[in-house]
């Protein structure tokens, strides 16, 4: 089925320990994001990325770093978690110009 | 600055009544507006888009420019309804900027 895989679903991660959230799409989606998602605060951008070899700062990208090798992969990375990045976390892609975002299925991290 | 803003966090209705979430956003240009929802246990996804003014499970939004806002109406709530409701906007260089989010409990 078309659409986008994160991996892991969940995770628990000791604190200094670093850590990279992988994201896939198969639709040939140019623009990619990541987001996380947290109570009272919603969805909040971390990095994105609207073309394969660029990437762009969001609302709260401290703490994270994201690579656009090619079309299809996203990953972000913790270098050195911290409790404050417990979250669950999205990757949503979207074809360039007005179109809207498909989401993945989320990754819960736990960060201890 | 772009922003969204939905007042709600917790919306509870009956069963037949009619809903609505609001949303307010802050937009210098012309804003593209979406509503998203997410039932328990699944991925975000797309409910309308104002752009195509259309109705998707019985749910209407009309973009009111004057007064900023994007509001999600249905007129009879349904169980199946309940779930996690995100506004969103479309700003610049590709950024999707999302509310709080409103959580939607239909009684029956």
């Amino acid at each position: 089925t078309a659409g986008i895989t994160q991996a892991p679903t969940s995770q628990i991660l000791a604190a200094g320990r670093s850590m990279t959230l992988r994201c896939t799409q198969d639709m040939r989606h140019n623009a990619m994001y990541w987001y996380r998602q947290d109570l009272g605060l919603g969805l909040r951008l971390i990095h994105y990325s609207n073309t394969a070899g660029t990437t762009g700062k969001g609302e709260v990208p401290d703490g994270y770093s994201v690579s656009r090798a090619n079309t299809d992969d996203f990953p972000l990375t913790l270098a050195s978690a911290v409790p404050s990045q417990t979250s669950v976390y999205f990757c949503a892609s979207s074809v360039s110009g007005d179109s809207p975002l498909h989401f993945g299925n989320g990754t819960r991290l736990t960060v201890t | 600055a772009q922003r969204v803003t939905q007042p709600e966090k917790l919306l509870s209705v009956f069963k037949g009544a009619p809903v609505e979430l609001k949303c307010n956003y802050s937009y210098s240009g012309s804003p593209e507006l979406f509503w998203y929802v997410q039932y328990s246990r699944q991925r975000l996804q797309l409910l309308l888009r104002h752009i195509s003014r259309e109705s998707i499970k019985g749910f209407t939004a009309d973009l009111n420019k004057g007064e900023t806002s994007f509001h999600l109406k249905k007129p009879f709530a349904q169980e199946e309804d309940s779930a996690m409701y995100y506004c969103a906007l479309k700003g610049t260089g590709n950024q999707f900027y999302f509310g709080t989010g409103t959580s939607l409990t239909v009684i029956p």
